[in-house]
């Protein structure tokens, strides 16, 4: 059983579209970040939310947690090909150690 | 340096052999992970150091696996009797203390056993 689902698994858009992906579970996490990784390298992190409802954002990308700290989402505005990549959603459990638990990623492509 | 360093990139190995992964985290960080990451998953917990301590070990598969951190800088992953399962990308995070989890990752190990 996967911690955190997300959803899509796989989006291939074209520039300038607009998406969203989702992050779910059934458990209380007291943070959770989200990661872009590209084929090769390690995960980069984009943005960590702590507090439920909160809502962050990055250019074009807006992060929101939610209010019960049990889910989250990926805006992405006017998408561009430089977005392409997986991103990955992960969480330090309400209780639990440091580690993160990650979800399987989206697998983002966004074509000219 | 500047970011988290992993040695070998690559490592092809034959099943039964040992493998040592190296990982130098930024400097001044207290904070190491490890995590595995399979083809088409998201990286998966290993272990947790703070400081020369394991912190978390929990996600250590089987007792093949161990990890050192000895003076609180570089740490060692260590593989005994590898099997074909074992093949994955290794990853190893660093952050400068307990931060709820957020960690700057390495590029990885690309661990092959034939």
């Amino acid at each position: 059983t996967q911690l955190l689902e997300q959803s899509p698994q796989f989006l291939s858009i074209q520039e300038g579209e607009n998406l969203t992906v989702y992050c779910n579970s059934s458990s209380v996490f007291s943070s959770l970040q989200w990661y872009r990784q590209e084929p090769g390298e390690g995960p980069v992190l984009l943005v960590t939310v702590v507090t439920g409802g909160e809502v962050k954002k990055l250019k074009r990308l807006t992060f929101q947690f939610g209010d019960a700290r049990k889910d989250s989402s990926l805006h992405i505005t006017a998408a561009q090909p430089g977005d392409t990549g997986l991103y990955l959603c992960a969480g330090a459990r309400e209780g639990g150690s440091e580690k993160l638990v990650f979800g399987k990623g989206t697998k983002l492509t966004v074509n000219p | 340096g500047a970011g988290v360093s992993q040695t070998p990139s690559n490592k092809v190995t034959e099943k039964g052999k040992y493998v040592e992964l190296r990982c130098d985290p930024i400097s001044g960080h207290t904070a190491l992970y490890w995590y595995r990451q399979s083809l088409g998953q998201g990286p998966e917990f290993l272990i947790y150091f703070q400081g020369t301590g394991a912190a978390d070990d929990s996600g250590l598969p089987n007792d093949r696996f161990f990890a050192v951190r000895p003076e609180g800088s570089v740490s060692t992953l260590k593989i005994q009797r590898t099997e074909r399962g074992d093949s994955a990308v290794y990853l190893c995070a660093s952050s400068p203390g307990p931060t709820g989890g957020e960690a700057f990752f390495g590029q990885g190990t690309r661990l092959t056993v034939v």
